[in-house]
């Protein structure tokens, strides 16, 4: 059974920095592209980063590029969101997604349970 | 960039009517090469994580009730539940995998009228 546990998640300072964590299990993670979602309190879904099958391939949302970094631990079969420069609206909860078989952009057919980052002083 | 657009941003429907739901891109999620629509509907009840029910704009996932279809092609998009049942209450987003940034909808909040 396909399962996604993010952990990491906290009240930080602006400024701040924190990495969250997406322990995989039921799947092999070098196997599959691999997204961070968010959603700010009440809001809707907003798309914050993938990481290719093959790990060679990392992208992301304009408002997270330079602060942001998606990194995998086939090892661990962990995957990884270090945010740095956190900003009141970086606020949100993380949810970390597995793609559908096959497909490398973020066709997210799993979803871990989320976890809370809270950005202020 | 692509930005995806939803209407309604609210649905009622009564127990047992259809419940229609629309999305528009600003650019087609058409793929020539392949003719697929790289459009996906998720379904989000409060306080769970998003749950996908359709992808390639029409194709059902695994386990999803056949009351749920998707269709459309090129920019516009629609979601389709055919006897809404009370477990359907949820937010409904769209999402194009076509290229990055892999943009949402603002969401379609559907109750029970």
């Amino acid at each position: 059974e396909v399962q996604l546990l993010e952990s990491g998640g906290a009240l930080v300072q602006p400024g701040g920095s924190l990495r969250l964590s997406c322990a995989a299990s039921g799947f092999t993670l070098s196997n599959f592209a691999m997204s961070w979602v968010r959603q700010a309190p009440g809001k809707g879904l907003e798309w914050v980063s993938a990481i290719s099958s093959s790990g060679r391939s990392t992208y992301y949302a304009d408002s997270v590029k330079g602060r942001f970094t998606i990194s995998r631990d086939t090892s661990k079969n962990t995957l990884y969101l270090l945010m740095n420069s956190l900003r009141a609206e970086d606020t949100a909860v993380y949810y970390c997604a597995k793609d559908l078989e096959g497909t490398d952009e973020a066709l997210l057919d799993y979803w871990g349970q989320g976890t809370l980052v809270t950005v202020s002083s | 960039d692509i930005v995806m657009t939803q209407s309604p941003d609210s649905l009622a429907v009564s127990l047992g009517e259809r419940a229609t739901i629309n999305c528009k891109s600003s650019q087609s999620v058409l793929y020539n090469s392949n003719k697929k629509n790289y459009l996906a509907w998720y379904q989000q009840k409060p306080g769970q994580p998003p749950k996908l029910l359709i992808y390639w704009a029409s194709t059902r996932e695994s386990g999803v009730p056949d009351r749920f279809s998707g269709s459309g092609s090129g920019t516009d998009f629609t979601l389709t539940i055919s006897r809404l049942q009370t477990e359907d209450v949820a937010i409904y987003y769209c999402q194009q995998y076509y290229s990055t940034p892999y943009a949402f909808g603002q969401g379609t909040k559907l109750e029970i009228k």
